[in-house]
């Protein structure tokens, strides 16, 4: 059973940085597709970016309003996806999720990320 | 990007009633569409994949159909742990997207 555990949320200012982890399991990681999704409080689901397995070349893919801010990485070797968040604003306050296709998307139960000075 | 348009925006029905619900697509995803599950405070409980597929561990009563822009989740006979937020989702094309979600309550 593949199983995704986020963590790393966290109360932060604007303008700062935090990082999300997602540890994987039960899955080739090295060749799984790793996704980061997020949902405001109180509002729908927004693809956020998306990291390709080592054999696809590993590189990614953002949504617009975070691209050249966020940064999705991976170690193959520890199983884990990360998210850095830099410049972070008001608006990226959400509940984060790393997502993966394996007979279906396999989600996590999501980490709280609060922007508020 | 593709544009996914969910309706009813609000369902109301009763224990043991039908529901319907729908999901159209700006282009064609082909069978790349998925439909989710949410209730408060906690994540999408994936229901359907690849538009017709049951998730792992998903009640026969809930069944997905359709290809290209038309899409349906259907819910047989309604349980009282079935009230909840339906949202869609398309994975055919980079930004994956999804529906603004229908709501399911009871009337």
């Amino acid at each position: 059973e593949v199983q995704l555990v986020e963590s790393g949320g966290d109360l932060v200012k604007p303008g700062e940085s935090l990082r999300l982890s997602c540890a994987a399991s039960g899955l080739t990681f090295t060749k799984a597709w790793m996704h980061w999704v997020r949902q405001a409080p109180g509002k729908g689901l927004e693809w956020v970016g998306r990291i390709r397995g080592k054999s696809d070349g590993g590189t990614t893919d953002y949504a617009a309003p975070v691209k050249g801010r966020f940064t999705i990485s991976r170690d193959d070797s520890q199983n884990t996806v990360y998210l850095q968040m830099n410049s972070l604003k008001m608006e990226d306050t959400a509940v984060y999720y790393c997502s993966t296709f394996s007979n279906g998307w396999v989600w996590g139960q999501g980490t709280l990320v609060t922007v508020s000075s | 990007e593709i544009v996914l348009t969910q309706s009813p925006a609000t369902l109301s029905l009763s224990p043991g009633e039908r529901a319907t619900f729908s999901c159209r697509a700006s282009q064609s995803v082909s069978t790349n569409l998925a439909w989710y599950q949410q209730k408060p405070g906690q994540g999408p409980r994936l229901l359907i994949y690849a538009a017709s597929t049951r998730a792992t561990g998903i009640p026969a009563r809930f069944s997905g159909s359709g290809s290209g822009t038309e899409f349906t989740l259907t819910i047989t006979s309604l349980q009282s742990e079935d009230f909840a937020v339906y949202w869609c989702q398309q994975y055919t094309t980079w930004p994956v997207t999804f529906g603004q979600g229908t709501k399911l309550d009871i009337k």
